[in-house]
This record gives C-alpha cells, sequence and structure tokens, in this order.
C-alpha cells in the first residue's frame, strides 16, 4: 500500500531558528502535498497544498515566508519553519496523493514541533 | 465552501457498548468523498473507511459499519462491541473542489474513551 514518511517525528528547536520536516513517499509519485497543522485537541487544519514543480497554494490566514514549502519532485515535499516563535510549536502533518489517485490520500506520521 | 461538523465533542462508553460517532457535511460539489481517521495518542492519523458520494450503500466491515445519507448530508460511523483499544480521537473528513482544486477539510473530531 501507498506509505509517507515524514521525519522527524519530533524535534525541539530554539527561538529564531529555522526547522526542516520532511515527507516522502516511499512507493509512490506524490503528485500533490498537502500540509496540516493541529494544535493541542483541535482539528487538522490545512496550510497549503503544493503540486511537483509548481508553488504552494497557502490558506488564508497561513504566512507564506514564515512556512517555506518545496516540492520538488515527485516523492519528497518539504515543510520549513523559519524564524521559529513558541507559538509555531504544533504538531504537523502531511498529506500524499498519488498520480491517477483522485481521492487517495495517504498521510505521514507526524512531527511535533516544540519551540523554547 | 465546504464544512464538516462533529456535534459530539467527547464520548464515553463501557467496555462492549457500541458507539454511533456522527458528521453532518456541507459542500456544493456533487462528486466527493467522505472518510473517517483514528487518531491515537501518538498522533498519527489511522485511515479507518472512504465512502464516495455516488455510492449511499452502507457497509459493515468488522466491528465497524457506517451510515452515508446524503438527504440529510451525514456520515455516521459506528464500533460494535467496542474495546479500549478503540480510544481516540475520530475525525470525519470531507474531500471536495473548493477555490478550484480539491481538498481535504477535516471536523473538530470526536474523542472516543472506552472504559474497561
Amino acid at each position: 500500500g501507498a506509505v509517507v514518511s515524514q521525519h522527524p517525528s519530533w524535534v525541539i528547536c530554539k527561538s529564531g531558528t529555522s526547522v526542516k520536516i520532511e515527507c516522502r513517499s516511499l512507493d509512490f509519485q506524490a503528485t500533490t502535498m498537502f500540509w496540516y497543522r493541529q494544535f493541542p485537541k483541535q482539528s487538522l487544519m490545512l496550510m497549503a497544498t503544493s503540486n511537483e514543480g509548481s508553488k504552494a497554494t497557502y490558506e488564508q490566514g497561513v504566512e507564506k515566508d514564515k512556512f517555506l514549502i518545496n516540492h520538488a519532485s515527485l516523492t519528497l515535499s518539504t515543510l520549513t519553519v523559519t524564524s521559529a516563535h513558541p507559538e509555531d510549536s504544533s504538531f504537523y502533518i502531511c498529506s500524499a496523493r498519488g498520480l491517477g489517485k483522485p481521492y487517495g490520500y495517504t498521510f505521514g506520521s507526524g512531527t511535533r514541533l516544540t519551540v523554547v | 465552501a465546504q464544512k464538516v461538523t462533529q456535534a459530539q465533542t467527547e464520548i464515553s462508553v463501557v467496555e462492549k457498548e457500541d458507539v454511533t460517532l456522527d458528521c453532518v457535511y456541507e459542500t456544493r460539489d456533487t462528486t466527493y468523498y467522505l472518510f473517517w481517521y483514528k487518531q491515537p495518542p501518538s498522533g498519527e492519523l489511522v485511515f479507518l473507511i472512504r465512502r464516495n458520494s455516488f455510492d449511499e450503500q452502507n457497509e459493515i466491515s468488522g466491528r465497524y459499519s457506517w451510515n452515508f445519507q446524503k438527504s440529510t448530508s451525514s456520515f455516521n460511523f459506528t464500533i460494535t462491541a467496542s474495546q479500549v483499544v478503540d480510544s481516540a480521537v475520530y475525525f470525519c473528513a470531507l474531500s471536495a473542489n473548493s477555490g478550484g482544486y480539491q481538498k481535504v477539510t477535516f471536523g473538530t473530531g470526536t474523542k472516543l474513551q472506552v472504559i474497561p
């Protein structure tokens, strides 16, 4: 079955530093990647959608200069949280959709980011 | 615009009881998919079921069953003979066209606690 690997599982960083989260589709080509953010005891909120080779489309209220998304290949997308602040602490989850599977979404295992 | 409503915030049941999780959705799309996901404390999303808008046949899969009613825009999920391992947050989600592209919208989740 389709597998999406997300790394790291958890990360602690200092305020002001940048953190990169990777999302890889292991056995299929991910034409579209989605990035979600989840605050404690809340739902998943879509941050952005990226298609391979194109600029990401950000949801309203999400700062594109702060949350840099790169989807340079069909198997890898990265989310970089730049100049992280404690309020960026959250659970980030990626999701990938493959070619020919418009409604088949595979989720990564998530990354818990703590900014101190 | 699309929206998913899970009115039940938390539910507690005693082991072996049946439990139904409610989900109501809104979309203007005529073609869409509905999902149920389980999120245990570890955080990863576990895919449970998917249903497309053209198939209202309700099915049973093991201890899981669902009731899809287009007339009331509901997609309820039932666990029979609940077990402690079923304790988790359950999300209902809708995949439909929004702003020209497909995206998944999640409900706010229902926390299920199964008491031994």
